[in-house]
């Protein structure tokens, strides 16, 4: 059984170019999460989507951060005109259900962003 | 606000030497409160899922219990294979999309 997985595991971006990241969860998951961990900091939550829907964007940025959650393929983390900041590990994590289930969910093992 | 704070930050144990590791909370009413283990370059690992006062939960060397403000991940014995970052998350139940993790406790077992 292949867990979540998570592609690039490394991405480099220059300044003002576009990172976009891809998640595939479990397999039969249909309730995704995307976090951001900095050096020495928990897990942020970013953004809580299903199959075709955003169900909580409360985490992310306003500008320049979008995520998506297609009825086919992965879910993408898209970063428009990345900064320095944005430099960080990003983890999705899938679950089977969500919402008041309280389901555990499994990680995939992260892409981590680099910007130069 | 929902929070969570994990202490010790860092913690270094001789291999044997029992120890607990600390989550606090302060949430506006707790859905679930779940353990994670995550080694160097991966992603966290599930461990635990804890609902209410009072429970407890075992794994191998591994057992957390969970108060109303608080949970214990207690290791008996630890060995080296041990050694990892801790992460404790709740669930609020007036939130049940959103998943608030602590910074960790990470654990250094000496052989």
């Amino acid at each position: 059984n292949a867990g979540v997985m998570q592609n690039p595991r490394h991405l480099v971006r220059r300044r003002g170019q576009e990172a976009r990241l891809r998640c595939s969860p479990v397999k039969g998951h249909s309730h995704v999460y995307w976090y951001r961990q900095l050096p020495e900091e928990g897990l942020k939550f970013m953004v809580y989507l299903q199959k075709e829907n955003i169900i909580d964007e409360s985490g992310m940025p306003k500008e320049r951060f979008s995520a998506e959650f297609p009825k086919e393929g992965p879910s993408i983390l898209r970063i428009q005109q990345v900064v320095r900041g944005d430099s960080a590990a990003y983890f999705c994590a899938s679950s089977p259900r969500g919402g008041r289930s309280s389901y555990e969910q499994y990680f995939g093992p992260g892409t981590r962003l680099t910007v130069t | 606000e929902d929070q969570v704070t994990q202490s010790p930050e860092a913690l270094r144990l001789q291999e044997g030497e029992s120890s607990s590791l600390n989550c606090s909370y302060t949430v506006s009413g707790l859905r679930g409160l779940f353990w994670y283990r995550q080694d160097p370059g991966k992603g966290p690992e599930f461990l635990f899922t804890l609902y209410s006062a009072g429970e407890e939960k075992e794994k191998e060397r591994l057992k957390a219990t969970l108060t109303k403000k608080e949970s214990f991940l207690h290791i008996t014995a630890p060995k080296p294979e041990d050694s990892a970052t801790y992460l404790c998350a709740v669930q609020a139940s007036s939130n049940f999309n959103k998943f608030y993790f602590g910074s960790g406790t990470k654990l250094n077992v000496k052989p």
